[in-house]
Protein backbone atom coordinates (compact mmCIF):
# COMPACT_ATOMS: atom_id res chain seq x y z
CA UNK A 1 0.00 0.00 0.00
CA UNK A 2 2.20 3.03 -1.34
CA UNK A 3 -0.72 5.52 -0.31
CA UNK A 4 0.14 8.97 -2.27
CA UNK A 5 2.84 8.85 -5.26
CA UNK A 6 4.11 11.81 -6.97
CA UNK A 7 6.47 11.83 -10.64
CA UNK A 8 8.76 12.96 -10.91
CA UNK A 9 10.48 14.31 -7.87
CA UNK A 10 12.46 16.56 -9.18
CA UNK A 11 12.67 18.59 -12.40
CA UNK A 12 13.91 21.63 -14.00
CA UNK A 13 12.13 23.51 -16.61
CA UNK A 14 13.19 26.10 -18.98
CA UNK A 15 10.39 29.12 -19.56
CA UNK A 16 7.95 28.39 -21.83
CA UNK A 17 7.98 24.44 -21.42
CA UNK A 18 5.23 22.40 -21.07
CA UNK A 19 4.86 19.60 -18.41
CA UNK A 20 2.46 17.36 -16.51
CA UNK A 21 3.04 16.05 -13.00
CA UNK A 22 1.47 12.81 -11.45
CA UNK A 23 -0.36 11.47 -8.93
CA UNK A 24 -2.10 8.25 -7.85
CA UNK A 25 -3.47 7.14 -4.72
CA UNK A 26 -4.33 3.91 -3.89
CA UNK A 27 -6.36 4.27 -0.81
CA UNK A 28 -9.81 4.53 -2.57
CA UNK A 29 -9.78 8.15 -1.60
CA UNK A 30 -13.02 9.94 -3.42
CA UNK A 31 -11.04 13.45 -3.34
CA UNK A 32 -7.65 14.63 -4.86
CA UNK A 33 -5.99 18.00 -4.50
CA UNK A 34 -2.92 19.82 -5.29
CA UNK A 35 -0.83 22.37 -3.70
CA UNK A 36 2.28 24.44 -3.68
CA UNK A 37 4.25 25.37 -1.19
CA UNK A 38 6.91 27.95 -0.94
CA UNK A 39 9.45 29.53 1.97
CA UNK A 40 6.87 31.47 4.40
CA UNK A 41 3.52 30.76 2.47
CA UNK A 42 2.87 27.47 3.59
CA UNK A 43 0.74 25.22 1.69
CA UNK A 44 -2.12 26.52 -1.46
CA UNK A 45 -4.10 24.79 -2.81
CA UNK A 46 -3.95 25.06 -6.65
CA UNK A 47 -6.89 22.58 -8.12
CA UNK A 48 -9.02 20.19 -6.61
CA UNK A 49 -11.19 17.08 -7.16
CA UNK A 50 -14.23 16.18 -5.08
CA UNK A 51 -15.21 13.22 -6.97
CA UNK A 52 -14.06 11.55 -10.37
CA UNK A 53 -15.11 13.42 -13.04
CA UNK A 54 -14.96 16.82 -11.35
CA UNK A 55 -12.58 19.43 -11.08
CA UNK A 56 -12.36 23.17 -9.29
CA UNK A 57 -9.77 25.83 -8.86
CA UNK A 58 -8.03 26.81 -5.34
CA UNK A 59 -6.72 29.39 -4.14
CA UNK A 60 -3.70 29.72 -6.59
CA UNK A 61 -5.13 28.29 -9.95
CA UNK A 62 -3.60 30.57 -12.51
CA UNK A 63 -0.99 28.91 -15.13
CA UNK A 64 -1.93 25.52 -14.35
CA UNK A 65 -4.77 22.90 -15.83
CA UNK A 66 -5.65 19.39 -13.94
CA UNK A 67 -6.78 16.60 -14.83
CA UNK A 68 -9.02 13.56 -12.99
CA UNK A 69 -7.96 10.50 -15.53
CA UNK A 70 -9.78 8.39 -13.12
CA UNK A 71 -10.64 7.80 -9.12
CA UNK A 72 -6.47 7.25 -8.78
CA UNK A 73 -5.02 9.62 -10.94
CA UNK A 74 -5.11 13.37 -10.44
CA UNK A 75 -2.97 15.47 -12.54
CA UNK A 76 -1.37 19.04 -12.74
CA UNK A 77 -0.19 20.49 -16.27
CA UNK A 78 2.07 23.68 -16.61
CA UNK A 79 1.11 24.75 -20.30
CA UNK A 80 3.87 27.00 -20.20
CA UNK A 81 6.28 27.49 -16.81
CA UNK A 82 7.26 30.70 -15.46
CA UNK A 83 10.03 31.07 -13.09
CA UNK A 84 7.20 32.05 -10.68
CA UNK A 85 5.91 28.29 -10.76
CA UNK A 86 9.35 27.23 -9.22
CA UNK A 87 8.13 25.62 -6.16
CA UNK A 88 7.53 22.55 -4.47
CA UNK A 89 4.26 20.34 -5.29
CA UNK A 90 2.60 18.27 -3.52
CA UNK A 91 -0.62 15.89 -4.34
CA UNK A 92 -2.95 14.47 -1.02
CA UNK A 93 -6.12 12.80 -1.35
CA UNK A 94 -8.80 13.04 1.65
CA UNK A 95 -9.05 10.21 4.02
CA UNK A 96 -13.22 9.53 5.47
CA UNK A 97 -14.26 8.15 8.49
CA UNK A 98 -18.16 7.27 7.74
CA UNK A 99 -19.68 10.83 6.97
CA UNK A 100 -15.86 12.67 8.41
CA UNK A 101 -13.12 14.07 6.43
CA UNK A 102 -10.08 13.18 8.88
CA UNK A 103 -7.00 14.30 7.26
CA UNK A 104 -5.21 14.67 4.00
CA UNK A 105 -2.47 11.53 3.03
CA UNK A 106 0.00 13.41 1.33
CA UNK A 107 2.82 12.48 -1.80
CA UNK A 108 6.81 12.80 -0.87
CA UNK A 109 6.06 16.13 -3.11
CA UNK A 110 7.80 17.10 -6.85
CA UNK A 111 10.75 19.69 -7.10
CA UNK A 112 10.05 21.88 -9.99
CA UNK A 113 12.80 24.61 -10.78
CA UNK A 114 11.63 27.18 -14.02
CA UNK A 115 14.87 28.77 -15.21
CA UNK B 1 -10.58 34.37 2.87
CA UNK B 2 -9.85 32.41 5.99
CA UNK B 3 -6.56 32.52 7.23
CA UNK B 4 -4.68 31.18 9.97
CA UNK B 5 -1.76 32.63 12.46
CA UNK B 6 0.59 30.42 13.48
CA UNK B 7 3.09 31.02 16.27
CA UNK B 8 6.00 31.30 16.71
CA UNK B 9 7.82 31.06 13.35
CA UNK B 10 10.17 29.08 14.42
CA UNK B 11 12.04 27.92 17.82
CA UNK B 12 15.37 25.88 18.43
CA UNK B 13 14.59 23.17 21.25
CA UNK B 14 17.20 21.53 23.91
CA UNK B 15 16.85 18.30 24.38
CA UNK B 16 14.38 17.24 27.05
CA UNK B 17 12.78 20.55 26.72
CA UNK B 18 9.24 21.13 26.08
CA UNK B 19 7.89 23.09 23.28
CA UNK B 20 4.97 24.62 22.75
CA UNK B 21 2.85 26.55 19.58
CA UNK B 22 -0.21 27.74 18.45
CA UNK B 23 -2.59 28.48 15.91
CA UNK B 24 -5.46 31.32 15.92
CA UNK B 25 -7.98 32.16 13.38
CA UNK B 26 -10.60 34.90 12.98
CA UNK B 27 -13.12 31.97 11.62
CA UNK B 28 -14.34 29.17 13.34
CA UNK B 29 -13.29 25.36 12.57
CA UNK B 30 -15.06 22.11 12.69
CA UNK B 31 -11.62 20.36 12.33
CA UNK B 32 -8.33 21.26 13.82
CA UNK B 33 -5.23 18.93 12.05
CA UNK B 34 -1.52 19.05 13.18
CA UNK B 35 0.77 17.92 10.83
CA UNK B 36 4.67 17.46 10.74
CA UNK B 37 6.90 17.57 7.95
CA UNK B 38 10.43 16.18 7.47
CA UNK B 39 12.77 17.82 4.72
CA UNK B 40 12.12 16.67 1.78
CA UNK B 41 8.54 14.60 2.34
CA UNK B 42 5.55 15.44 2.39
CA UNK B 43 3.82 16.59 5.72
CA UNK B 44 2.52 13.65 7.94
CA UNK B 45 -0.72 14.26 10.24
CA UNK B 46 -0.24 13.94 14.04
CA UNK B 47 -2.86 14.51 15.35
CA UNK B 48 -7.11 15.42 14.22
CA UNK B 49 -9.12 16.90 17.02
CA UNK B 50 -12.85 17.31 15.82
CA UNK B 51 -14.69 18.76 18.90
CA UNK B 52 -14.41 22.14 20.60
CA UNK B 53 -12.38 22.06 24.15
CA UNK B 54 -10.95 18.37 22.64
CA UNK B 55 -7.49 17.30 23.79
CA UNK B 56 -5.75 14.58 22.33
CA UNK B 57 -2.46 12.99 23.00
CA UNK B 58 -0.52 10.72 20.61
CA UNK B 59 2.83 9.84 22.42
CA UNK B 60 4.45 12.92 23.52
CA UNK B 61 2.30 15.35 21.54
CA UNK B 62 -0.36 16.95 23.16
CA UNK B 63 -3.24 19.07 21.13
CA UNK B 64 -6.07 21.22 21.79
CA UNK B 65 -8.99 22.56 20.02
CA UNK B 66 -10.24 25.56 21.55
CA UNK B 67 -13.08 26.24 23.18
CA UNK B 68 -14.01 28.94 20.61
CA UNK B 69 -12.82 26.88 17.42
CA UNK B 70 -11.14 29.45 15.95
CA UNK B 71 -7.99 28.37 17.99
CA UNK B 72 -5.55 25.11 18.46
CA UNK B 73 -2.30 24.27 20.24
CA UNK B 74 0.43 21.65 19.84
CA UNK B 75 2.77 20.58 22.67
CA UNK B 76 5.42 18.86 22.93
CA UNK B 77 6.94 17.54 25.76
CA UNK B 78 10.57 15.84 26.61
CA UNK B 79 11.91 16.71 23.08
CA UNK B 80 14.73 14.87 21.08
CA UNK B 81 16.51 15.27 18.23
CA UNK B 82 13.91 13.87 15.65
CA UNK B 83 11.21 16.03 16.34
CA UNK B 84 13.07 19.00 14.26
CA UNK B 85 11.13 19.74 11.15
CA UNK B 86 7.98 21.81 10.65
CA UNK B 87 5.07 21.64 11.93
CA UNK B 88 1.69 23.29 10.37
CA UNK B 89 -1.82 23.57 11.94
CA UNK B 90 -4.87 23.45 9.43
CA UNK B 91 -8.47 24.35 9.80
CA UNK B 92 -11.35 22.21 7.96
CA UNK B 93 -14.93 23.08 7.26
CA UNK B 94 -16.20 19.90 6.12
CA UNK B 95 -19.26 20.23 3.45
CA UNK B 96 -19.87 22.85 1.32
CA UNK B 97 -15.73 23.49 1.22
CA UNK B 98 -15.26 20.27 -0.26
CA UNK B 99 -13.23 19.47 2.66
CA UNK B 100 -10.69 22.33 1.75
CA UNK B 101 -7.94 22.64 4.67
CA UNK B 102 -6.08 25.72 5.20
CA UNK B 103 -2.90 26.06 6.20
CA UNK B 104 -0.71 27.98 9.02
CA UNK B 105 2.58 29.21 7.64
CA UNK B 106 4.10 27.08 10.02
CA UNK B 107 6.77 26.31 12.76
CA UNK B 108 10.19 25.22 12.33
CA UNK B 109 12.05 23.20 14.65
CA UNK B 110 15.94 23.82 14.99
CA UNK B 111 17.76 21.93 17.51
CA UNK B 112 19.80 24.98 19.64
CA UNK B 113 22.91 25.15 18.86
Amino acid sequence: NAGVTQTPKFQVLKTGQSMTLQCAQDMNHNSMYWYRQDPGMGLRLIYYSASEGTTDKGEVPNGYNVSRLNKREFSLRLESAAPSQTSVYFCASISRRGALSIGYTFGSGTRLTVV
Amino acid sequence: GQQLNQSPQSMFIQEGEDVSMNCTSSSIFNTWLWYKQDPGEGPVLLIALYKAGELTSNGRLTAQFGITRKDSFLNISASIPSDVGIYFCAGLNYGGSQGNLIFGKGTKLSVKP
